[in-house]
């Protein structure tokens, strides 16, 4: 069965600092993987998604992400991150039926 | 303006009494589903329509049924609800089933006392 681990609960970042977070999938074929992220009170919005072809993805707001198919990983990253990226974050892989599969959620915090 | 409109956004109600919670998207969208969001188990899928008259199961359909008889609308009904239900819902569109671009609503804040 399709599965997604972030396995960071929490991150703190200083505003201007640079991001990272995680996400491992587990899925037998070729995934089509998604970021959302919701901000407090909001529903989810689409950062990013990758299908296929570059691995390397650009998404809204700064955010990008990298899918290695040899670590199973879909980590999303922001060189610089602002205090408006405070939210959590959501990572997503599409399994059989249209169905997404959600990881568990990692909460950003960013310091000034 | 393209949207998933979700009612109500807040619901304080007591164990066993039937609820509705209704959803509408004006984006002539295929395939609609519900989530429930829950703390430290992310989204997980309740049921899902792909088209008029077509419905099943997701992951978490105990305790939930859903209806599908017009396109753009999607209720989740709680014919008795129970604390256990108590959750953050959200729904969901795409074009087609094939397709995972969700638009997904503001969200259900429901509690069940």
């Amino acid at each position: 069965a399709q599965s997604v681990t972030q396995p960071d609960i929490h991150i703190t970042v200083s505003e201007g600092a640079s991001l990272e977070l995680r996400c491992n999938y587990s899925y037998g074929a070729t995934p089509y993987l998604f970021w959302y992220v919701q901000s407090p009170g909001q529903g989810l919005q689409l950062l990013l998604k990758y299908f296929s072809g570059d691995t390397l993805v650009q998404g809204i707001k700064g955010f990008e992400a990298e899918f290695k198919r040899s670590q199973s990983s879909f980590n999303l990253r922001k060189p610089s991150v602002h205090w408006s990226d405070a939210a959590e974050y959501f990572c997503a892989v599409g399994a059989s039926g249209n169905k997404l599969v959600f990881g568990a959620g990692t909460i950003l915090r960013v310091k000034s | 303006e393209a949207q998933v409109t979700q009612n109500p956004r807040y619901l304080i109600t007591v164990t066993g009494k039937k609820l509705t919670v209704t959803c509408s998207q004006n984006m002539n969208h295929e395939y609609m589903s519900w989530y429930r969001q829950d703390p430290g188990l992310g989204l997980r899928q309740i049921y899902y329509s792909m088209n008029v008259e077509v419905t099943d199961k997701g992951d978490v359909p105990e305790g939930y049924k859903v209806s599908r008889k017009e396109k753009r609308n999607f209720p989740l009904i709680l014919e008795s609800p129970s604390p256990n239900q108590t959750s953050l819902y959200f729904c969901a569109s795409s074009l087609s089933r094939q397709n995972y671009g969700y638009t997904f609503g503001s969200g259900t804040r429901l509690t069940v006392v």
